[in-house]
């Protein structure tokens, strides 16, 4: 375990469902942070949080929504994904939101719409 | 337009081979250059270069970075199938600490 907990592990859903993935650091961080990584694709930010305010969202749909409630935990809400949503869902974790030094990234959740 | 370029994307080597990963970017108001070595699902800290000419080294492996080139490389020596993973470079920007990822060099050791 890197200090950034992700679960679940795997989720396979269907596009009406509504699933929420859950992201969870104890390293004292204060930014935190959601990506995306599709197959042969580079990493995509999706959302970063600092001090549980959100600062970036880079243009994503709105069937992903993200909560962060406090410095600790990070959510990502899923409702009415397509199947090209299919990803492995990063999050991750930095000491400074301008990631200075760097990120600790989670294990990521496996997700599969269908 | 800013991007990231990794070469080669992929690479099949036999353990005890060297190895060198390339990174080049173009990215406006550079600060620093992170490497990341991704297995299983998470990527793991390797390398944050900031000055271009120091190598950094860990164990087998090292890198290094050249502001003028715009590129790093990152070198494994004598291989292991442990070695075996996705190499992630990612710039980060000066300003707000922006930070763009390359698509990756997907490295397989072969016993």
């Amino acid at each position: 375990e890197t200090g950034v907990t992700q679960t679940p592990r795997h989720l396979v859903m269907g596009m009406t469902n509504k699933k929420s993935l859950k992201c969870e650091q104890h390293l004292g961080h204060n930014a935190m942070y959601w990506y995306k990584q599709s197959a042969k694709k580079p990493l995509e930010l999706m959302f970063v949080y600092s001090l549980e305010e959100r600062v970036e969202n880079n243009s994503v749909p709105s069937r992903f929504s993200p909560e962060c409630p406090n410095s600790s935990h990070l959510f990502l809400h899923l409702h009415t994904l397509q199947p090209e949503d299919s990803a492995l869902y990063l999050c991750a974790s930095s000491q400074y939101i301008d990631r200075r030094d760097g990120y600790t990234f989670g294990s990521g959740t496996r997700l599969t719409v269908v | 337009e800013d991007k990231v370029v990794q070469s080669p994307l992929s690479l099949v080597v036999h353990e005890g081979d060297t190895v060198t990963l390339n990174c080049s970017y173009e990215v406006t108001n550079f600060r620093s250059l992170l490497w990341y070595k991704q297995e299983k699902k998470a990527p793991t800290f390797l390398f944050m270069l900031t000055s271009s000419g120091i190598e950094k080294k860990s164990g087998r492996l090292s890198s290094i970075l050249d502001k003028k080139e715009l590129f790093s490389i990152l070198n494994i020596t004598a291989t292991q199938t442990g070695d075996s993973a996705v190499y992630l470079c990612a710039p980060i920007y000066n300003q707000g600490g922006k930070l763009i990822f390359g698509q990756g060099t997907e490295l397989s050791v072969k016993p």
